[in-house]
């Protein structure tokens, strides 16, 4: 089955730098990748994602950049604010499969 | 969201007692899963639903079985509850082609 490793496990930043989550994969007919912000106490929430036909998909301040060939891609969080601050998960999967593999998950800080 | 919940919120038990969780969606959607998180481990598949009455097993399905009786409600059973099982369980679905909507989890503690 697919295998999703996510990096770090951890990460603080100041308020207004950026934040970089990476995340590789060992399927390479995975070709949906999404990622998920949780919340203290809430279920994940899908905030972007990508499929293995784009490269780099945008929106607003987070954006995502996939690396097929290499089997990883990574999420971009620009001017970062304290309501950042969260669990972020990274997964994939094929798409006619409809099951995600999921990352170890990192928890962001944004400091003040 | 409404469109996904789950119950209990919480619940303690004791280990050897059967536990059952419930997830109900309003969404209609066609795929059903059930998570569980762990430190370190992130969210772990343990069963999935490609429809009614149309169950499969994922990485952690010992321990637990799945009953999908309606559409909307995917139920997740531990036949004998252990202290392994303490955990956070959610449950996912998707109409098909896009991201999963969560429900907000079931914190279950095994004593």
């Amino acid at each position: 089955g697919e295998n999703v490793e996510q990096h770090p496990s951890t990460l603080s930043v100041q308020e207004g730098d950026s934040a970089v989550i990476k995340c590789t994969y060992s399927d390479s007919a995975s070709n949906y990748f999404p990622w998920y912000k949780q919340e203290l106490g809430k279920g994940p929430q899908l905030i972007i994602d990508i499929r293995s036909n784009v490269g780099e998909k945008k929106d607003q301040r987070i954006a995502v950049t996939l690396n097929k060939t290499a089997k990883h891609f990574s999420l971009h969080i620009t001017e970062t604010q304290p309501e950042d601050s969260a669990v972020y998960f990274c997964a994939a999967s094929v798409s006619n499969d409809y099951k995600l593999s999921f990352g170890a998950g990192t928890t962001v800080t944004v400091r003040a | 969201d409404a469109g996904i919940t789950q119950s209990p919120r919480h619940k303690v038990t004791e280990t050897g007692t059967p536990v059952t969780l419930r997830c109900h969606q309003t969404e209609n959607h066609r795929y059903m899963y059930w998570y569980r998180q762990d430190p370190g481990h992130g969210l772990r598949l343990i069963h999935y639903s490609y429809g009614v009455k149309d169950t499969d097993k994922g990485e952690v399905s010992d321990g637990y079985s799945v009953s999908r009786s309606k559409t909307e409600d995917f139920l997740l059973t531990l036949e004998s509850a252990t202290s392994s099982q303490t955990s956070v369980y959610f449950c996912a679905s998707t109409s098909g082609g896009l991201g999963y909507t969560f429900g907000s989890g079931t914190r279950l503690t095994v004593v």
